[in-house]
């Protein structure tokens, strides 16, 4: 089945470590994101890659750092620098075209110990 | 500047009430394009509706129907004869034209109790 594929599902980390989550698609979409959610608020923007070794930084870009090196894969790194990293993170992808309608992954939920 | 707003943070009701979910926009653009997606408890969120700013004509899907109406810059969703596994956080998205980027309301959490 195609989809997004996010993983681990959760994941707890001590202060002042690196922390990669992955994400994998199966849906040939050229474009895909990382998006954080925190209780009570929407869904922001981190970075975005519209094409294979290419990235912008999204809203809140500041202490993550991301890699695009194959089309179905779009790796997001925690760095310690970023200060409150509890929450949770979600993939997606979008199709072809300007506009078009965005694909989630189920998910990670990060938790700093 | 673009923003979505969803006033209501929770919604709560009886199974088989009709509940309608507000959202308002704010864009500079003319040509842009709303969302509407819901996030079950098991997390992903999944795609309901996408309409572009020209396409003012409301939508029914079952028990689903969209209200678009420019002046007001509103994109309500009224769900028909509730049922339990409506339960979940609603959110509204824009996106501007030549952008993928989605811009998400704060989200409304509806509760359908049986």
């Amino acid at each position: 089945d195609g989809g997004i594929t996010q993983s681990p599902k959760y994941l707890f980390r001590k202060e002042g470590q690196n922390v990669t989550l992955s994400c994998e698609q199966n849906l040939n979409h050229d474009a895909m994101y990382w998006y954080r959610q925190d209780p009570g608020q929407g869904l922001r923007l981190i970075y975005y890659s519209q094409i294979v070794n290419d990235f912008q930084k999204g809203d809140i870009a500041e202490g993550y750092s991301v890699s695009r090196e194959k089309k179905e894969s779009f790796p997001l790194t925690v760095t310690s620098a970023q200060k409150n990293p509890t929450a949770f993170y979600l993939c997606a992808s979008s199709m072809p075209g300007l506009n078009t309608e965005a694909f989630f992954g189920q998910g990670t939920r990060l938790t700093v110990v | 500047a673009q923003k979505v707003t969803q006033a209501q943070t929770e919604i709560s009701v009886v199974e088989k009430e009709d509940v309608t979910l507000d959202c308002v926009y704010e864009t500079r653009d003319t040509t842009y394009y709303l969302f509407w997606y819901k996030q079950p408890p098991s997390g992903e969120l999944v795609f309901l509706i996408r309409r572009n700013s020209f396409d003012e004509q409301n939508e029914i899907s079952g028990r689903y129907s969209w209200n678009f109406q420019k002046s007001t810059s509103s994109f309500n969703f009224t769900i028909t004869a509730s049922q339990v596994v409506d339960s979940a956080v609603y959110f509204c998205a824009l996106s501007e034209t030549g952008y993928n980027k989605l811009i998400f309301g704060a989200g409304t959490r509806l509760a359908v109790h049986p």
